[in-house]
């Protein structure tokens, strides 16, 4: 198994582009999010998704659109890129056990720059 | 609000010293996970508590969760080098929510 993988590792953007992150588990993990990880501020949910076709906000959605079309995939749309989104963005997935969600099994992350 | 805060923000010790970082919601919570993040690197799951006042274990690590299910703490007895990195709590909250909020992590320095 492959785990969790992103792509691109590394991306460098002019302010207004707007591109996708990709990210896919191989786990069959009903659950997947994202991330994003600023110095002093943790790991702050932007998206996640409790199945295909369901998503929904974290805590910090602005800019950032996604969608779930199938178990394995779930895309990070920037739409115009803002100095703001430079940040190191991680995607992660987990399943349900009964009724507890269980270990979140992390990709390597996305460095982004954006200038 | 749903946060969990998390305390020391940055803590540095003395190889063989003892560390713990605590983490604190207002709200019920409905489990809580620790990870580790080493520099440069993706945050690994360590452990889930999921019962009011439960304690585990992993050889020098200690995990615990408060009776009420609003605090959480992490104690590495005789820190080593090996210990360094950053260390999350991360909780889902009561009341069906599927998301997962982390704390802001405790940077954790070891000194030979």
């Amino acid at each position: 198994n492959a785990g969790v993988t992103q792509t691109p590792k590394f991306q460098v953007l002019k302010t207004g582009q707007s591109m996708t992150l990709q990210c896919a588990q191989d786990m069959n993990h009903e659950y997947m999010s994202w991330y994003r990880q600023d110095p002093g501020m943790g790991l702050r949910l932007i998206h996640y998704s409790v199945g295909a076709g369901i998503t929904d906000q974290g805590e910090v959605p602005n800019g950032y659109n996604v969608s779930r079309s199938t178990t394995e995939d779930f895309p990070l749309r920037l739409l115009s890129a803002a100095p703001s989104q430079t940040s190191v963005y991680f995607c992660a997935s987990s399943e349900l056990v009964g009724v507890v969600w269980n270990e979140q099994f992390f990709g390597p992350g996305t460095r982004l720059t954006v200038l | 609000g749903q946060q969990v805060m998390q305390i020391p923000q940055y803590q540095h010790v003395q190889e063989g010293e003892d560390f713990t970082t605590y983490c604190n919601s207002s709200t019920t919570l409905s489990n809580i996970q620790w990870y580790k993040q080493r520099p440069g690197g993706h945050p690994v799951f360590l452990i889930q508590l999921v019962k009011s006042g439960e304690v585990k274990k992993q050889k020098r690590l200690t995990f615990q969760f408060g009776e009420a299910k609003k605090n959480s703490s992490l104690h590495i007895t005789a820190t080593q080098t090996t210990d360094v990195g950053t260390y999350f709590c991360a909780a889902h909250f009561s009341g069906g929510y599927n998301k997962l909020i982390f704390g802001a992590g405790t940077r954790l320095a070891v000194h030979p």
